[in-house]
């Protein structure tokens, strides 16, 4: 069983930069495409972008030029940062592990959430 | 930009059969995916390329396709399905994931 758990600050500062860390057990960074999601409070879901182990990213068109996602096979985990922070950046961020098909994607495990604040 | 479209909320009674609709333009050529997200908890995957059910998910979900609207199917719903459902999917290009706003069900 997949098993997938986000750490990091609960509180960024405006401007400043929010970093997180999935970390993945039960199964392989190696193995799979890698996602981030987030959810504003009482808001729907949105899609920040994915990674493949080998490094090949894609990114919501509406935060790439301030998302970057990587992964580190040796730790079996991957990264999120989102530079310039404001307070709409205020959500739940899930990782979620994605499942690739030739016509499209779906997320089959998620972890559990984190809250990131985005406050002076 | 590209967008899903769902009714923001569905009620039924207990026992009764509700359907979630989700439509967009590039859904003909590309799979759709339902997830259910109870208060305070992750999403949860409930279907899958338009019709597939994950192991563990009750056979009471259901999901279908016709020209450019999904729709998820819950038959006999019970007070436990009370939840956010949210269709997901990609552009018309495959390259970027996109979610519909999601849909409250109430069961009365």
């Amino acid at each position: 069983q997949v098993q997938l758990q986000e750490s990091g600050p609960g509180l960024v500062k405006p401007s400043e930069t929010l970093s997180l860390t999935c970390t993945v057990s039960g199964g392989s960074v190696s193995d799979n495409y890698w996602s981030w999601i987030r959810q504003p409070p009482g808001k729907g879901l949105e899609w920040i972008g994915y990674i493949y182990y080998s490094g090949n990213t894609k990114y919501n068109p509406s935060l790439k030029s301030r998302v970057t996602i990587s992964v580190d096979t040796s730790k079996n985990q991957f990264s999120l940062k989102l530079i310039s922070v404001i307070a709409a950046d205020t959500a739940v961020y899930y990782c979620a592990r994605v499942v690739p098909a030739v016509l499209g994607y779906h997320f089959d495990y998620w972890g559990q959430g984190t809250l990131v604040t985005v406050s002076s | 930009s590209y967008e899903l479209t769902q009714p923001p909320s569905v009620s039924v009674s207990p026992g009764q059969t509700a359907r979630i609709t989700c439509s967009a333009d590039a859904l003909p050529r590309q799979y759709a995916s339902w997830y259910q997200q109870k208060p305070g908890q992750a999403p949860v995957l409930v279907i899958y390329k338009d019709t597939e059910r994950p192991s563990g998910i009750p056979e009471r979900f259901s999901g279908s396709s016709s020209g450019t609207t999904v729709t998820l199917t819950i038959s006999g719903v019970q007070a436990e399905d009370e939840a956010d459902y949210y269709c997901q999917s990609a552009d018309s290009s495959g390259t970027y994931v996109v979610f519909g706003g999601g849909t409250k069900l109430t069961v009365l």
